[in-house]
């Protein structure tokens, strides 16, 4: 079945950009129907959509983050990406990546198991 | 931004109850409202999609309803694995947003 794993940086500087990524397994990234997403999770706190990227390249991202995010797809290694430029400690979360498909009217129905990002000089 | 309201913000319960949280929308979302569950160091668990469908190996004590703004998850007998927080979330409109979950607590 399709797993999804997120890897990357546990801290970063502050006003450095994050990075990182979530490779999926167990199915491809090309396969239409789904969009591929970020999601973050402040510690103790709500969750909060950042982004998400079709396959065919189209994106959508979250206003709130202030045009600081881009989401990538690297179809020839399967994976997707996350960057987040000009970080603050306020950027401190876990950061999960998730398949949603448009099937299911976008509910995430696979997640990967979360990355802690620390910003922090 | 679509606010999410949930309540009660936590509850507690014991084994074999019947739980019902809810979730409000601020404004009409169709039947886009989904319901997750998370369990500590934990990433969330899609339960039911498009407020009333149950995801796949998902159990059938869980369920859930509604349409518009008011929508409800009902757990019709707590099994001990089921003390969780619970969220849900609207694809309605971007960005997509989620509630501020409900902590359910032996």
């Amino acid at each position: 079945q399709v797993q999804l794993q997120e890897s990357g940086p546990g801290l970063v500087t502050p006003s450095e950009t994050l990075s990182l990524t979530c490779t999926v397994s167990g199915g491809s990234i090309n396969s239409g129907g789904y969009y591929w997403s970020w999601i973050r999770q402040h510690p103790g706190k709500g969750l909060e959509w950042i982004g998400y990227m079709y396959y065919s390249g189209s994106t959508y991202y979250n206003p709130s983050l202030k045009g600081r995010v881009t989401v990538s797809i690297d179809t020839s290694k399967n994976q997707f990406s996350l960057k987040l430029a000009s970080v603050t400690a306020a950027d401190t979360a876990v950061y999960y990546c998730a398949r949603v498909p448009a099937a299911i009217s976008y509910a995430c129905d696979i997640w990967g198991q979360g990355t802690v990002v620390t910003v922090s000089s | 931004d679509i606010q999410m309201t949930q309540s009660p913000s936590s509850l507690s319960a014991s084994v074999g109850d019947r739980v019902t949280i809810t979730c409000r929308a601020g404004q009409r979302i169709s039947s886009d409202l989904h319901w997750y569950q998370q369990k500590p160091g934990k990433a969330p668990n899609l339960l039911i999609y498009t407020a009333s469908s149950l995801q796949s190996g998902v159990p059938s004590r869980f369920s859930g309803s509604g349409s518009g703004t008011d929508f409800t998850l009902t757990i019709s007998s707590l099994q001990r694995e089921d003390f969780a927080t619970y969220y849900c979330q609207q694809s309605y409109s971007t960005p997509y947003t989620f509630g501020q979950g409900t902590k359910l607590e032996i």
